[in-house]
């Protein structure tokens, strides 16, 4: 079956360092999404990439999807406290019954 | 408007017992989803819905019984708790369609199975 890799799975960084996570999947994806989950919290849709080599922005947040659509990544610019939490990317391969979650990368910011 | 409401937010089973977890949202949305999040193993789709009266399995069902009677609502069933089913459940929903539809989660219910 389908499997979405996500590495690293934790990072620590000082704050206003950058940071990246980056999602892999055994399959060619139709689109994917990232999530944000606050510690005890639940995830927080943040945006869906679709096109091949597709790069949206968020303020401080860029997402990348990759040519191959089997690949995509998140980098946050000068990290913020603001910014902790677990951040999961999710792989849609055709139908809402063929969405893998990664494994999730927990970002931990030192102030 | 709530978006999506889980409940309870914590309970403890035995094993062997029989619950519920509840799941409603007031967006209209067509599509309804449990997942189980487990430490190191990401959110794992449990069961889906695509409207009322149409459920489907995910990837880990066993164990677990759903239906959508509504659109509205749509149940998590353990029918027989066991510890491994210890975990935090979280309902999703979205609209169907093309379009930049991500999911709105719950807030989760976080079960013990002892």
């Amino acid at each position: 079956g389908q499997q979405v890799m996500q590495i690293p799975q934790y990072q620590h960084v000082q704050e206003g360092e950058d940071f990246t996570t980056y999602c892999n999947s055994s399959t060619t994806l139709s689109n994917i999404q990232w999530y944000k989950q606050r510690p005890g919290g639940h995830p927080v849709f943040l945006i869906q990439l679709v096109k091949s080599g597709e790069v949206k922005k968020q303020k401080r947040l860029t997402f990348q999807f990759g040519e191959a659509k089997k690949n995509s990544s998140l980098h946050i610019t000068a990290t913020q406290t603001t910014d902790v939490g677990t951040y999961f990317c999710a792989g849609f391969s055709g139908g809402y019954q063929k969405v893998t979650f990664g494994t999730g990368t927990k970002l931990q910011v030192i102030p | 408007n709530a978006g999506v409401t889980q409940t309870p937010k914590f309970q403890v089973l035995k094993t062997g017992q029989s619950m519920t977890l509840q799941c409603a949202q007031d967006m209209n949305h067509e599509y309804m989803s449990w997942y189980r999040q487990d430490p190191g193993m990401g959110l794992r789709l449990i069961h889906y819905s695509v409207g009322a009266g149409i459920t489907d399995q995910g990837e880990v069902p066993n164990g677990y019984n759903v239906s959508r009677s509504t659109t509205e609502d749509f149940p998590l069933r353990l029918l027989s708790a066991a510890p491994s089913q210890t975990s935090v459940y979280f309902c999703a929903s979205s609209r169907l369609g093309t379009g930049t539809y991500g999911y709105t989660f719950g807030s989760g219910t976080r079960l013990t199975v002892v």
